[in-house]
This record gives C-alpha cells, structure tokens and sequence, in this order.
C-alpha cells in the first residue's frame, strides 16, 4: 500500500512565477490536508479538503494561493505569483475519513524555492 | 481558534535518560492529539496519538498522558537512544485539522 505521494520532491521558481505542488493521498483516503512548514519553524495549517468539496481553508493565505481536490487525480496546491517569503516545505497528509480523531499521514513534502 | 503551546524548544539529555515534551491547549472542543517526530529533511511520522476519552497510552519506551481539565497533555520518552534525537511536535486537532506546537528539538547525547 503506497504511502502519500507527492511531487516534485523539490520545485525552483523565479519571483512572479506560478507552483503547482501534487498530492495523492494514500489509497482508500479520500481527505486531504496541506500544511507550510516555513525553515526552522513549526508546521502551520492551511487547507483541508474532501474530493471536490474545500471543507476548512481558513490557513490559507487570502491572495495567490488556492487549493483543489477533483474527482479524479490528485489535490493541487496552485501558488500565483511566488515571491521569496513563499519558499518552505509543503506537506500534504491524508486520512480515511473525517471527525476530527483520524490518523493523518504526511507524505515526504514539496520543498519549495524562489529566487 | 485553537493555539497549542509546547514547552520546552531544546532539550539535552544523556543516552538512557528520559526525556518529557509538554503541551497545552486552548480549545475545549479538540479531542485528538497526535505526535510527531521530524528528523532533519523529512516528512513528519506519527509516533504516538491519544483519544480524549483516555488519559493514558503507551508503546514501549513512549508514553503519552492528557488531562482534558487542565487542557494539557504531556509526550514521555523512556530510556532515550541517540537515534531518537529530532524534533518532535504536538498537536491537536478541534475538528479535521491539526494545531501544531512549535516543536522540541531532542539531543540525546551518547
């Protein structure tokens, strides 16, 4: 049973540039989380999302960033407009199910850099 | 919303040593509350959760106590080995998502 899968492993954009950071959650999850982890800091909350609904966004940074998870494939993390203050590791994780008490599994990140 | 505090950021200990992380929460409605351990580079793993309607568990050398009263609960590492040495985060989840705390740095030293 695949883990949480996420890519690219590391991703370079140039200010002004847009990022798209994939997550497939594991098999038989059908809840997604993204989470910022800024360097040297703790892992900040940004967006819960169930197949084609956003269920809690209220991390999400109010421009240039939004989040989807379609029907098919897998949830995209879309950046517009990267500037330097964006550059961090971006994990997904994912759960079976909702109610607050399930296991989530963090898949290995998406490090992100802006020059 | 939910804030988690976590004390302390840095903590030294000789190999065989026990190690305790605390936290504390401010929302009444989380009844989740996970633990991670991050080494340097990777992803966040699990290491050991608690339900609200317990006050107690425990995996071999970790143990984890959570009094729902007081809004604090506490990460117990027994017998440390180099190799747990990482930063290690607590959480809280008031519904779906996690509140993290802003994480131990552990050295356990040979």
């Amino acid at each position: 049973n695949a883990g949480v899968m996420q890519n690219p492993r590391h991703l370079v954009r140039r200010r002004g540039q847009e990022a798209r950071l994939r997550c497939s959650p594991m098999k038989g999850h059908s809840h997604v989380y993204w989470y910022r982890q800024l360097p040297e800091e703790g892992l900040k909350f940004m967006v819960y999302l169930q197949k084609e609904n956003i269920i809690d966004e209220s991390g999400m940074p109010k421009e240039r960033f939004s989040a989807e998870f379609p029907k098919e494939g897998p949830s995209i993390l879309r950046i517009q407009q990267v500037v330097r203050g964006d550059s961090a590791a971006y994990f997904c994780a994912s759960s079976p199910s909702a109610g607050g008490q399930e296991t989530q599994y963090f898949g290995p990140g998406t490090r992100l850099l802006v020059l | 919303g939910e804030n988690v505090e976590q004390h302390p950021s840095t903590l030294s200990v000789q190999e065989g040593d026990s190690a305790v992380i605390k936290c504390t929460y401010s929302d009444s409605a989380s009844n989740y509350f996970p633990w991670y351990k991050q080494e340097l580079g990777k992803r966040p793993q699990l290491i050991i959760d608690i339900r609200s309607n317990v006050g107690e568990k425990k995996d071999q050398r970790i143990a984890v106590t959570l009094n729902k009263t007081a809004k604090h609960f506490s990460l117990h590492i027994t017998e440390t080995q180099p190799e747990d040495s990482a930063v290690y985060f607590c959480a809280a989840s008031p519904g779906g998502k996690l509140i993290f705390g802003q994480g131990t740095e552990l050295s356990v030293k040979p």
